[in-house]
């Protein structure tokens, strides 16, 4: 059964400060990868999506990574801002139907 | 740009009643997912549709749940006889293909007194 683990749980920066978050899954039989931001009450949005077949995408300050044979996926922040602060998910699809399983996310504070 | 769409944003309703969420996916997208966010929690799978049909469904999505696509926009999800423990934000995803970008709705918060 896939499992999803984001570390760490939270992580509070200074502004400016260059930053990584981490996830891990458990089996690596994946079709892709999604990054999600989540402020707080609200919904999902999409940041990044890395099929099995690639190694990194990037989008404005961010760049993610996917290493699949190890189960290892970073988001990497750059120049990091308080606008960013929210909880930052990752979510891997596996099985038939597209589904995404997801880690209990990473809560980021960017401090001014 | 266009947008996954859910009504109602917060629900409140008794144990045992039923409950209709509704969604507006993306027009062109063909694949819908439900999924719920249990405070504190992991989003969590629900079931996933694709050409008028359930394609998967998690252990979850037992017999008081059913999902419909009642016209060419909307998609549905109905909680027949609600438990306190349904309480949580419910999320409509959508996708143009099996293992595309999915799109998420903002949530229906469900709490059930």
């Amino acid at each position: 059964k896939q499992e999803v683990t984001q570390i760490p749980a939270a992580l509070s920066v200074p502004e400016g400060e260059n930053l990584v978050l981490n996830c891990s899954f458990t089996d690596s039989a994946i079709y892709n990868l999604q990054w999600f931001r989540q402020d707080p009450g609200k919904g999902l949005t999409s940041l990044l999506l890395i099929q099995s077949s690639q190694r990194e995408q990037t989008s404005g300050r961010l760049n993610a990574s996917l290493d699949k044979s190890s189960g290892r996926s970073t988001l990497y922040i750059a120049a990091s801002q308080p606008g960013d602060s929210a909880t930052y998910l990752c979510a891997v699809s596996s099985g038939n139907t597209g589904k995404l399983i997801f880690g209990q996310g990473t809560t980021l504070q960017v401090k001014p | 740009e266009p947008e996954v769409t859910q009504t109602p944003s917060h629900q409140v309703t008794q144990m045992g009643q039923e409950v209709i969420l509704r969604c507006v996916p993306i027009s062109n997208h063909l694949y819908f997912y439900w999924y719920r966010q249990i405070l504190g929690q992991k989003v969590e799978f629900l079931v996933s549709f694709y050409n008028n049909e359930i394609s998967e469904k998690s252990e979850i999505f037992d017999d008081q749940f059913s999902v419909e696509r009642p016209d060419g926009s909307n998609f549905t999800l109905k909680i027949r006889s609600t438990k306190l423990e349904d309480s949580a934000m419910y999320f409509c995803a959508s996708t143009t293909r099996t293992f595309g970008e999915q799109y998420f709705g903002p949530g229906t918060r469900l709490t059930v007194t």
